[in-house]
């Protein structure tokens, strides 16, 4: 089975710019999840949804974060405009909540760089 | 000005050894907790996880210890390889509705050969 994908693997932009990251969950997963790695910070959750729905997004870190869940083998973490201190790895994760293994499962990344 | 990051701590092991890495969580009520692998340029990779009402659980060539009476959280790794080098981070869930993990800030194995 695939693992969750994401896309783009790599991004190069210019301040000011909007900056979309895409995810698919692994097939059958009702939960997603958005986290940022940056080495000052660690690995910081910004939003999660459950069954396409944003349940917390108390670590979005501003107005210039939005994220969407249109169904459920999708999902999009926008950064309009993005600043340099937006550079992380950005990653998605999904989980099958109520099953008997509840763990999430980590995309690839996608590290973004903001000139 | 000099930018400061997170001080990983660092665990070296010879190849062969067992391994031991440690973890303090803070939340008295979670009820399951994770342990992820992340080598350099990937995601975290998921490797074992416990439910609180278990003390321990073995998977191949791994073991997690839970002692909830000190919040302590442990992966022990036996026969350690070169492979196994990479950033080790346990994660907790809170008990109760929420599905959202903390992770803490993790631990940096390296396997000399």
């Amino acid at each position: 089975d695939a693992g969750v994908i994401q896309s783009p693997r790599h991004e190069v932009t210019e301040m000011g710019q909007e900056v979309t990251l895409r995810c698919k969950p692994i097939s059958g997963h009702n939960s997603l999840f958005w986290y940022r790695q940056t080495m000052m910070r660690g690995l910081e959750l910004l939003i999660y949804f459950n069954n396409n729905v944003p349940i917390d997004d108390s670590g979005m870190p501003e107005d210039r974060f939005s994220a969407k869940m249109p169904n459920a083998s999708f999902s999009t973490l926008k950064i309009q405009p993005s600043e340099p201190r937006d550079s992380a790895v950005y990653f998605c994760a999904s989980e099958r909540r109520g099953s008997t293994q509840e763990t999430q499962y980590f995309g690839p990344g996608t590290r973004l760089l903001v000139l | 000005g000099e930018s400061v990051g997170l001080h990983l701590p660092t665990l070296s092991v010879q190849e062969g050894d067992n391994s031991i890495i440690n973890c303090a969580y803070s939340n008295s009520a979670s009820d399951y907790f994770i342990w992820y692998k992340q080598e350099s340029g990937k995601g975290p990779q998921f490797i074992i996880d416990i439910r609180s009402n278990m003390d321990k659980r073995q998977g191949q060539r791994v073991t997690v210890l839970l002692n909830k009476t000190v919040k302590h959280l442990s992966l022990q790794i036996a026969a350690t390889q070169p492979g196994d080098s990479a950033v080790y981070f346990c994660a907790e869930r809170g008990g109760g509705a929420t599905n959202k993990l903390i992770f803490g800030t993790g631990t940096l194995l390296a396997v000399q050969p």
